[in-house]
């Protein structure tokens, strides 16, 4: 399986912050990854994907950016809807698709 | 929009077969492009896929969960099925239901990816005597 490993697990931030989440994998992707959104009680949400596009509806202060290992998700200036869990997706189904373990966002 | 959403017991005793439907409406399960999905999470942990189906037919699992698992489609109802066999507390979670779009449109034999786009809203199932 190609794993990803998503860091931090856990931050700590202040409405208005810039935040930036790192996914790694232990093999190249390519640009085949996904961010998604889970709120509290809720299903997760797509949020980017590939890599760097954004889906419809999601807000401008959210980006995405990498490729082959190392990706990025930035929050330009975190909104208190932001706070929330977010994990990563690597889209190859062979042999399996995998998630990453999640960075939760939580309010300082 | 297409919509989904699992039904199923809330509750499986161990060693017995957990079963889950995900009714799609606002699309038709058969128009093609997408693979039907089933993904799990633990309590308080991240996601697992567990596996997927084409309405033709055509499955692909985890391969750790290969062995317990079955994943079906009726498409005249536009739903499609979850079986995981000999439960244990492993298996508690929260089960999703997934459209799957197929990024490139197809899949050949080295690849095949996949991006989960829209989601049910999950249900609990508890694996408990």
């Amino acid at each position: 399986d190609i794993q990803l490993t998503q860091s931090p697990s856990f931050l700590s931030a202040s409405v208005g912050d810039r935040v930036t989440i790192t996914c790694r994998a232990s093999q190249g992707i390519s640009s085949y990854l996904a961010w998604f959104q889970q709120q509290p009680g809720k299903a997760p949400k797509l949020l980017i994907f590939p890599a760097s596009t954004l889906q419809g509806g999601v807000p401008s202060r959210f980006s995405g950016s990498g490729s082959g290992t190392e990706f990025t998700l930035t929050i330009s200036s975190l909104q208190p809807e932001d706070f929330a869990t977010y994990y990563c997706q690597q889209l190859n189904s062979y042999p399996g698709l995998t998630f990453g373990g999640g960075t939760k966002v939580e309010i300082k | 929009q297409v919509q989904l959403q699992e039904s199923g017991p809330g509750l499986v005793k161990p060693s017995q077969t957990l079963s889950l439907t995900c009714t799609v409406s606002g699309g038709s399960i058969s128009s093609g492009g997408y693979y039907w999905s089933w993904i799990r999470q633990h309590p308080g942990k991240g996601l697992e896929w567990i596996g997927y189906i084409y309405y033709s037919g055509t499955t692909y699992y985890n391969p750790s969960l290969k062995s317990r698992l079955t994943i079906s489609v009726d498409t005249s109802k536009n739903q499609f099925s979850l079986n995981l066999n000999s439960v244990t507390a492993a298996d508690t979670a929260v089960y999703y239901c997934a459209r799957s779009l197929i990024v490139l449109g197809y899949c050949s034999s080295a690849n095949c990816y996949v991006v989960f786009d829209t989601w049910g809203q999950g249900t609990m199932v508890t694996v408990s005597s």
